[in-house]
């Protein structure tokens, strides 16, 4: 399956300090994209970064995507209590190989006050 | 406002009895697809549609069935319910992937328990 792996399944940091989680996955890809969830409901989109890019930001928001490791991170600074929620990776894969999203199985942050 | 709608959110239900949950999307999108969310176990797809009249299974179809008679729609079935579909279930829409920076939109869900 091409279904990404989130690393660490679960983080817990003091606000203010940086969050940073990483993703896998294991076919070639034409982007990757995070998203979040809060508990219970549904997925939103945060950002999207091609494979022919290497770096991406979007505020607080950097990512980082490795095509020759087949792996990405998403690092969230100067953390808030709001931040508290799963990110999930998406993968999507080039139309001649699948037009799919797959998901990775979440990081689930908490951001303590 | 863009969004992708469904209902019912929450819905208890006994074994076997036929349950339809609905999706609805209004941004024209060809792409829907069902996940149903595990604890441990993310995202998993149940089925997908590319457009009208074409629905293809995801990873986990059994015991559920799809139809796509208009863009808009794409209802979950099924058919007989058991306990081992009690989940949160997720209806999503997007352009076709892979085809541009396309990003899915979910709906709120749909906590289903079939006791």
């Amino acid at each position: 399956s091409q279904q990404g792996e989130e690393d660490p399944q679960a983080l817990s940091i003091q606000e203010g300090e940086n969050a940073t989680m990483n993703c896998s996955y294991k076919t070639s890809i034409n982007n990757l994209q995070w998203y979040r969830q809060n508990s219970g409901r549904g997925l939103v989109h945060l950002i999207l970064i091609r494979s022919n890019e290497r770096e991406k930001h979007s505020g607080r928001l950097r990512v980082t995507l490795d095509t020759s490791k087949k792996s990405s991170s998403l690092l969230i600074t100067a953390s808030r209590a709001a931040d508290t929620a799963s990110y999930f990776c998406a993968t999507v894969l080039g139309k001649n190989t699948g037009n799919q999203f797959y998901f990775g199985t979440g990081t689930s942050l908490t951001v303590i006050p | 406002e863009a969004q992708v709608t469904q209902n019912p959110r929450y819905l208890i239900t006994v074994t076997g009895k036929k349950l339809t949950v609905t999706c609805s999307q209004n941004m024209n999108h060809e792409y829907m697809s069902w996940y149903r969310q595990d604890p441990g176990l993310g995202l998993r797809q149940i089925y997908y549609s590319m457009n009208v009249e074409v629905t293809d299974k995801g990873d986990v179809p059994e015991g559920y069935k799809v139809s796509r008679k208009e863009k808009r729609n794409f209802p979950l079935i099924l058919e007989s319910p058991s306990p081992n579909q009690t989940s949160l279930y997720f209806c999503a829409s997007s352009s076709v992937p892979g085809l541009g920076n396309t990003e899915a939109f979910f709906g709120q869900g749909t906590r289903l328990t079939v006791v």
